[in-house]
């Protein structure tokens, strides 16, 4: 059964440091999807992306944070100078179309450590 | 206002017993989704159950129910027959659709404890 995948499943870096976590949406999805989730809390949205551009995003999602679909395959979060609050576990989502009943599907997640 | 409201944040339940999980929702688009998501302590996010704003019946999937009560807001996901590997966090979420693009919304979470 096709699945999103995410690499790494565990990042560590420096405060300051540039991230990019990496997702491989389902290979027929046209709708991608950014989710946070800190330690103990819910999850919430960062971003979704549909036609080579971000659709939507939250007030989380700052000039700090960008997203890119370098190919055909996948879909990238950079954060460009971490911080020690953006320690969290990081989902990838996709879904097939914008239809009203197609739920998204996630990754496993990538859980980046601020230090 | 919240838009996902989850007001059981733990919750036991006896193995083999049914277990009702509790979610209310706000919102004035006339069309949109609801779900449930397992989060198990390993961390992945696994979809359980879809209800849309206009079935006209409860979304079933084999021992998941969804208690979809429209007039109240409220969106319950129903486990009959727990089981251990059940144990985990359960998130409601909801999808409003604006311009095709929808919008997830999660709850807190209840977190669930089968005993044995």
């Amino acid at each position: 059964e096709p699945e999103v995948t995410q690499t790494p499943s565990h990042q560590v870096t420096q405060m300051g440091q540039e991230v990019i976590l990496r997702c491989v949406p389902i290979s027929n999805h046209l709708y991608f999807y950014w989710y946070r989730q800190i330690l103990g809390q819910k999850v919430e949205f960062l971003v979704s992306f549909y036609n080579n551009e971000i659709s939507e995003k939250s007030e989380i999602f700052d000039d700090q944070f960008s997203v890119e679909r370098p190919d055909g395959s996948n879909f990238t979060l950079k954060i460009r100078s971490t911080k020690l609050e953006d320690s969290a576990m990081y989902f990838c989502a996709s879904r097939i179309s914008g239809s009203g009943t197609d739920t998204q599907y996630f990754g496993p997640g990538t859980r980046l450590t601020v230090l | 206002a919240q838009k996902i409201t989850q007001t059981q944040p733990g919750m036991f339940v006896q193995e083999k017993e049914a277990v009702t999980l509790d979610c209310t929702y706000d919102t004035s688009d006339p069309s949109y989704g609801l779900f449930w998501y397992k989060q198990p302590s390993s961390g992945e996010m696994i979809f359980l159950i879809y209800q849309g704003s206009y079935d006209q019946q409860n979304a079933t999937e084999g021992r998941y129910s969804l208690n979809f009560q429209k007039a109240r807001k409220s969106a319950n996901l129903v486990i009959s027959a727990s089981q251990l590997g059940d144990s985990a966090m359960y998130f409601c979420a909801m999808r409003e659709t604006r311009d095709n693009f929808n919008k997830f919304y999660f709850g807190s979470g209840t977190k669930l404890n089968v005993k044995p």
